[in-house]
Parts: C-alpha cells; sequence; structure tokens
C-alpha cells in the first residue's frame, strides 16, 4: 500500500537553530499537508499546498515556517529560527480524490525537539 | 464553541465489547468525515472515510454521520487487544481541505 514517508525521525535543534523536515508524499497525489501535534494536544493544521503554492494556512504558519516542493517528489518544511514552543511531532500528509484513491494519509511523523 | 469536540476518554472495555466512538461538532458545512487510529507517537492511520450523512460499514467497523445532528460515530465490534489506541475524528469541508481534528479517545480494550 502506498505511504508517505517523512524523515528524520526524531530530530533535536537548538532554540533558534532552522530545521527542515522532509517528507515524500504519495506520487499521484495532489494535495500535500503539514500538522503538528504537541504532546498530548490536537493534531492541528499548518499549511496546505496544491499546484505548486501555498492553498491555505494556519495562524500557526508565520513566518517562521515555509514549504517547498524542490522536484517531483520531496515536500519540505522549514522552521528559520527554531523556538522552544516548536517542539512537537510534525505530520506530513497527502491527499488523493480518484475512484480508489481517496483520503488523507499521514507520515509517521517527525518528533522534533528544541533544546 | 469548539469545532469538533471528542471525549478523550481514557475509555476501557472487556476484549470482545462493542465500543462506540462520537465527536460533535458546529460547522454544518463539513461534509468529509474520517476516523483515524493513532498509536503512541505514530501518525495518524485512516480507519473509515463518509461523504455526507448516512452509514458505512469495514468488516468490524461502522461510521456514522447525522449531519442534522452534527454528530459522528464510530462502532468497534468484537474489540481485540490490538485495536488498543487513541481514536481521532476529522473533518473537513471540501476534498483537499484541512481536516479539523477532534481531541482523540483513548481506547484500552482488556484481554
Amino acid at each position: 500500500e502506498p505511504e508517505v514517508t517523512q524523515t528524520p525521525s526524531h530530530q533535536v535543534t537548538q532554540m533558534g537553530q532552522e530545521v527542515i523536515l522532509r517528507c515524500v508524499p504519495i506520487s499521484n497525489h495532489l494535495y500535500f499537508y503539514w500538522y503538528r501535534q504537541i504532546l498530548g494536544q490536537k493534531v492541528e493544521f499548518l499549511v496546505s499546498f496544491y499546484n505548486n503554492e501555498i492553498s491555505e494556512k494556519s495562524e500557526i504558519f508565520d513566518d517562521q515556517f515555509s514549504v517547498e516542493r524542490p522536484d517531483g517528489s520531496n515536500f519540505t518544511l522549514k522552521i528559520r529560527s527554531t523556538k522552544l514552543e516548536d517542539s512537537a511531532m510534525y505530520f506530513c500528509a497527502s491527499s488523493g480524490w480518484g475512484a480508489t484513491n481517496y483520503g488523507y494519509t499521514f507520515g509517521s511523523g517527525t518528533r522534533l525537539t528544541v533544546v | 464553541q469548539k469545532e469538533v469536540e471528542q471525549d478523550p476518554g481514557p475509555l476501557s472495555v472487556p476484549e470482545g465489547a462493542i465500543v462506540s466512538l462520537n465527536c460533535t461538532y458546529s460547522n454544518s458545512a463539513f461534509q468529509y468525515f474520517m476516523w483515524y487510529r493513532q498509536y503512541s507517537r505514530k501518525g495518524p492511520e485512516l480507519l473509515m472515510y463518509t461523504y455526507s450523512s448516512g452509514n458505512k460499514e469495514d468488516g468490524r467497523f461502522t461510521a456514522q454521520v447525522d449531519k442534522s445532528s452534527k454528530y459522528i460515530s464510530l462502532f468497534i465490534r468484537d474489540s481485540q487487544p490490538s485495536d488498543s489506541a487513541t481514536y481521532l475524528c476529522a473533518m473537513t469541508l471540501n476534498q483537499g481541505g484541512k481536516l479539523i481534528f477532534g481531541q482523540g479517545t483513548e481506547l484500552s480494550v482488556k484481554p
């Protein structure tokens, strides 16, 4: 079964450093997303990406965050200057809406720890 | 009022029991409803997907959507210890739109 792949699985970074989280969405999906989940809290939407541009973003997704699809397969989330409160699980997701391909598939996540 | 409300539990049931999990929501424009299962520190795994109102069955799982009451349910028949996980409801306005999640209900099925 197709899956969304995320790397790394765990990243520790110092406050103020830049981090890039990487994702390979399902190949024939057209919509891509980043979500985050702070420990013990609900999964929160960050940003959606369609047709090579941001289609929607939440108030969490401020100027410190950016997304990119540098080639035909990768989808990245960059946090420019990490804060302690950025510590969370970050999930990449993609969605497809064909006859046999629908719904949102999530990756296993990257656990980001900011120290 | 929260957009999507879900009792966080924990919910503990004996093996073989029928489990009922529920969510309520406030935005009547939601059209697509999903249930995910999440194990600790893992990504959400899609269990059931429903468009608009009605029932959908897949093996031991049944999803129900009642748009008039803004209420969705997931039933698990013959529950197994391997069903122990957190169950998340999620919904969206349109295909490709952002998912809004509930808090998640922690379920424990005891042998």
